[in-house]
């Protein structure tokens, strides 16, 4: 079965730093997304992503914050001066052309020291 | 990619038993629904779904029920097995697939 990807697994990092966490979505998809989950709360929405632009963003999603899709198989999230609330578990997820059913990858786990 | 589960309302029961899930959502203009099950160290993983304008759907072993009165939806799981041990998360997409997550519930199932 299909399956998004993400990787690292794990990301350490110190206050400052930039970090990209990356995404491989499924093949077929077109419509990309990443949620974030910080420890004991709820999954929280980032950011949607459609046709190379922004489709919709939340109130986290700062100037901090931006994605990319650099290839055809490639979706990033960069962070570009982490901040100790920044950590958190991040998903990536895609959906196909119906634009309903999203598959989220296993996360990746940010941890800003 | 575990919700802690300190302050994460928990269902326990026992293999075979049915269990329900409840969820509230806020928005009334909400057309879309769905349920993600979320294991230990996994993302969220597709369950189920149901638009507006049904008030039941089942799939296999799973029925999610929608009160749009009392803005209210359930998923139930029948005949529930250990493997089914995870979170569950109601979310609802508020437009373009931004979903808004509930909070969790913890289901255990002792064999």
């Amino acid at each position: 079965e299909p399956e998004v990807t993400q990787t690292p697994s794990h990301q350490v990092t110190q206050m400052g730093q930039e970090v990209i966490l990356r995404c491989v979505p499924i093949s077929n998809h077109l419509y990309f997304y990443w949620y974030r989950q910080i420890l004991g709360q709820k999954v929280e929405f980032l950011v949607s992503f459609y046709n190379n632009e922004i489709s919709e963003k939340s109130e986290i999603f700062d100037d901090q914050f931006s994605v990319e899709r650099p290839d055809g198989s490639n979706f990033t999230l960069k962070i570009r001066s982490t901040k100790l609330e920044d950590s958190a578990m991040y998903f990536c997820a895609s959906s196909g052309d119906n634009n309903e059913k999203l598959f989220f990858g296993s996360g990746t786990q940010l941890s800003v020291l | 990619g575990e919700s802690v589960g300190l302050h994460l309302p928990t269902l326990s029961v026992q293999e075979g038993d049915n269990s329900i899930i409840n969820c509230a959502y806020s928005n009334s203009a909400s057309d879309y629904f769905i349920w993600y099950k979320q294991e230990s160290g996994k993302g969220p993983q597709f369950i189920i779904d149901i638009r507006s304008n049904m008030d039941k759907r089942q799939g296999q072993r799973v029925t999610v029920l929608l009160n749009k009165t009392v803005k209210h939806l359930s998923l139930q799981i029948a005949a529930t097995q250990p493997g089914d041990s995870a979170v569950y998360f109601c979310a609802e997409n508020t437009g373009f697939q931004k979903l808004v997550f509930g909070t969790g519930t913890r289901l255990l199932v002792s064999p």
